[in-house]
């Protein structure tokens, strides 16, 4: 039984370039998560899909930032014009519904 | 607003206990968990408590007091391998609604 699986670990960008983060829930989740941690802070709350709708993005940066969840194939976290502040780990999870999140191993981001 | 607080370093010795506390200040409450997450790695659930009273889980025992929005985190019989940082969630709302809000976690060093 696969984990959340995140592709790719680690991806490098320059600064205005986009960045786009995949995440495969586990097999029978439909809802998935996406969370940020930056550099010794905590895991900070970023977005809440279930298939095809968004529940809640309320930690999610007003701008650049977009995520999807669609009905055939994985999540996507996409952030457009990317910053030097937008390096960091983020991860995937996913879950049942009310069930306990599991994680994925997330994607280091870096922008140079 | 959501304010959860653990203490930010904590070393013990190998073999020893320890208890890693935390308190929370949340718009609600449906359930609290606790991760362990290796630098660099994904945080790997470790137990749950919805309930008021504790939860025995190997060497592991989780403890919840709503009353008191406390918490805390019981590591028996200490291994090298414990070195980890452990993430206390708190997931506010209920109604299926599975949204987690993380505290910064606390950074865990055990000694020979």
């Amino acid at each position: 039984n696969a984990g959340v699986m995140q592709n790719p670990r680690h991806l490098v960008r320059r600064r205005g370039q986009e960045a786009r983060l995949r995440c495969s829930p586990m097999k029978g989740h439909s809802h998935v998560y996406w969370y940020r941690q930056l550099p010794e802070e905590g895991l900070k709350f970023m977005v809440y899909l279930q298939k095809e709708n968004i529940i809640d993005e309320s930690g999610m940066p007003k701008e650049r930032f977009s995520a999807e969840f669609p009905k055939e194939g994985p999540s996507i976290l996409r952030i457009q014009q990317v910053v030097r502040g937008d390096s960091a780990a983020y991860f995937c999870a996913s879950s049942t519904g009310t069930d306990t999140q599991y994680f994925g191993p997330g994607t280091r981001l870096t922008v140079l | 607003g959501q304010n959860i607080d653990q203490p930010t370093e904590m070393t013990a010795t190998e073999g020893a206990i320890v208890q890693i506390n935390c308190t929370y200040q949340t718009s609600g409450f449906n359930g609290l968990f606790w991760y362990q997450q290796h630098a660099g790695e994904a945080p790997t659930f470790l137990s749950y408590n919805v309930l008021d009273g504790l939860e025995e889980k190997g060497r592991f025992s989780s403890f919840l007091s709503r009353s008191k929005g406390y918490s805390y985190l019981l590591l028996k019989e200490l291994q090298m391998k414990d070195s980890a940082s452990y993430l206390c969630a708190v997931r506010p709302f209920s109604g299926g609604y599975n949204k987690l809000i993380f505290g910064a976690g606390t950074r865990l060093a055990v000694h020979p």
